[in-house]
């Protein structure tokens, strides 16, 4: 069963500090992974995706790493800023055929950012 | 140019009735997903769209769940005689980078 488990939960860190959100899979066949962040009340906003000969792809102070023989990702924040505070999604997608990929979406990690 | 939009962005209604959620996708764009997020859930499938074939529904929870793509553009997923469980904020994108702000769907 394609599985996405994300930690932790939840996060309190300081500004200015920063942190490591994690992501393991089991979902096979792999065709790319991404990370979304999704601010209380809004929809998700796709921070990064990487495909299977990616390790590594940053956006801004957001950079994720890729180990697809683990089946391992993480997001790392370098030098939180308080709209950091989100809750931040792992999405795994597989082949699906058809035309589509299926999607296997993590419950998230909500970080709160305190001054 | 705009984004996805969706609305209404809130709904209470009364558990026995129906509901209509309206999804408007970037023009253009020919997928259209469907997805339901349960608090403290994680976002769940429910049904895709692309261009003029049939749509993918594995992910609708029951026969109470349709919806409709007319003319390739807008879509609307119609949850008949609501029940509380049904609660949940409801989420359209347009490609897997574009997401509207959801319908906040509360059942009293």
């Amino acid at each position: 069963k394609n599985q996405v488990e994300q930690s932790p939960q939840s996060l309190i860190i300081l500004e200015g500090k920063n942190c490591t959100l994690q992501c393991n899979y089991t979902v096979s066949p792999f065709s790319n992974l991404r990370w979304y962040k999704q601010d209380t009340g809004r929809g998700p906003v796709s921070l990064t995706i990487m495909t299977f000969s990616e390790n590594t792809k940053s956006n801004g102070r957001y950079t994720a790493t890729l180990d697809a023989d683990t089946k391992q990702s993480s997001l790392h924040i370098t030098a939180s800023q308080l709209s950091d505070s989100a809750s931040y999604i792992c999405v795994v997608s597989f082949f699906y055929g058809g035309g589509a990929d299926g999607l296997t979406f993590g419950k998230g990690t909500h970080l709160i950012i305190q001054p | 140019g705009a984004g996805v939009s969706q609305s209404p962005s809130n709904k209470v209604t009364e558990k026995g009735k129906d509901v209509e959620l309206r999804c408007d996708p970037i023009s253009g764009h020919t997928a259209l997903y469907w997805y339901r997020q349960s608090l403290g859930q994680g976002l769940e499938f429910l049904i895709y769209f692309q261009g003029n074939s049939a749509p993918d529904k594995s992910g609708l929870p029951s026969d109470r769940f349709s919806a409709e793509r007319t003319g390739g553009s807008v879509s609307t997923l119609t949850i008949q005689r609501t029940q509380q469980e049904d609660s949940a904020v409801y989420l359209c994108a347009s490609t897997l980078d574009e997401f509207g702000q959801g319908t906040r769907l509360t059942v009293v």
